[in-house]
């Protein structure tokens, strides 16, 4: 199984349609991303979590809001869908920077969630 | 505010020769971490390689190495012996301790046979 699942992978839906994306994570990490790609602008940030009760918004939030309902999971949810929130849309996870022995600064990422919305 | 600049959209680079992609960064800080990301057509993320700004060495990866230029503000990516599994959208990223990390807008690299 992957480290970081994302479902679901692909997603075609209607204008003001909610809609919720799902990320799970084996890690164990602490940190957990939300990121939009969309073409010629890289990856942006939508939201982010450094633990259970900890949320923050990134410099995308707008038009979103997430959940973080335990320390494996942060679903992203599009509440009123519209057509410009098509993109590709990852989760990524982290350790603490802090953690004794912490190595790897990096992230892990899932597989994305390709979303079109019509 | 940090930004990541990526100024080639696009790369060509012919089967076993050597490709650099550049990267430049903005920031006050003096601690942080910079990072190559590559996309392979199946869209999976994969760190390539990372570099710690307090460390003067280049980092090395098998065929991926880094230059880095801290006070220049620049961090490039070499592959040398280009595979055509190589063939991916490359993002430069930076981050600092504690904090989100911020990605570049990526340069596409084709390779040829």
């Amino acid at each position: 199984d992957a480290d970081v699942t994302q479902t679901p992978r692909n997603r075609i839906t209607k204008t003001g349609k909610r809609i919720m994306l799902e990320c799970s994570q084996t890690k164990g990490h602490d940190r957990m991303y939300w990121y939009r790609q969309d073409p010629g602008l890289g990856l942006r940030l939508i939201y982010y979590s450094f633990d259970v009760k900890d949320i923050n918004k990134g410099e995308i939030s707008d038009g979103y809001s997430v959940s973080r309902q335990a320390q494996a999971k942060f679903s992203l949810s599009l509440e009123s869908a519209i057509p410009n929130q098509t993109a590709l849309y990852f989760c990524a996870t982290s350790d603490s920077d802090y953690r004794p022995g912490h190595s790897n600064y990096g992230y892990t990422f899932g597989s994305g969630t390709r979303l079109t919305v019509v | 505010a940090q930004t990541v600049t990526q100024s080639q959209p696009e790369m060509s680079v012919q089967e076993a020769e050597t490709v650099t992609l550049s990267c430049t960064y903005d920031t006050s800080e003096s601690d942080y971490y910079l990072f190559w990301y590559k996309q392979p057509p199946s869209r999976q993320m994969i760190l390539v390689i990372r570099q710690e700004a307090y460390k003067q060495q280049n980092a090395t990866e098998n065929r991926f190495s880094v230059n880095f230029q801290k006070a220049a503000k620049s961090f490039s990516l070499k592959i040398s012996d280009s595979q055509l599994g190589d063939a991916a959208m490359y993002f430069c990223a930076y981050r600092t301790p504690g904090f989100k990390t911020i990605f570049g807008a990526g340069t596409r690299l084709f390779v040829k046979a």
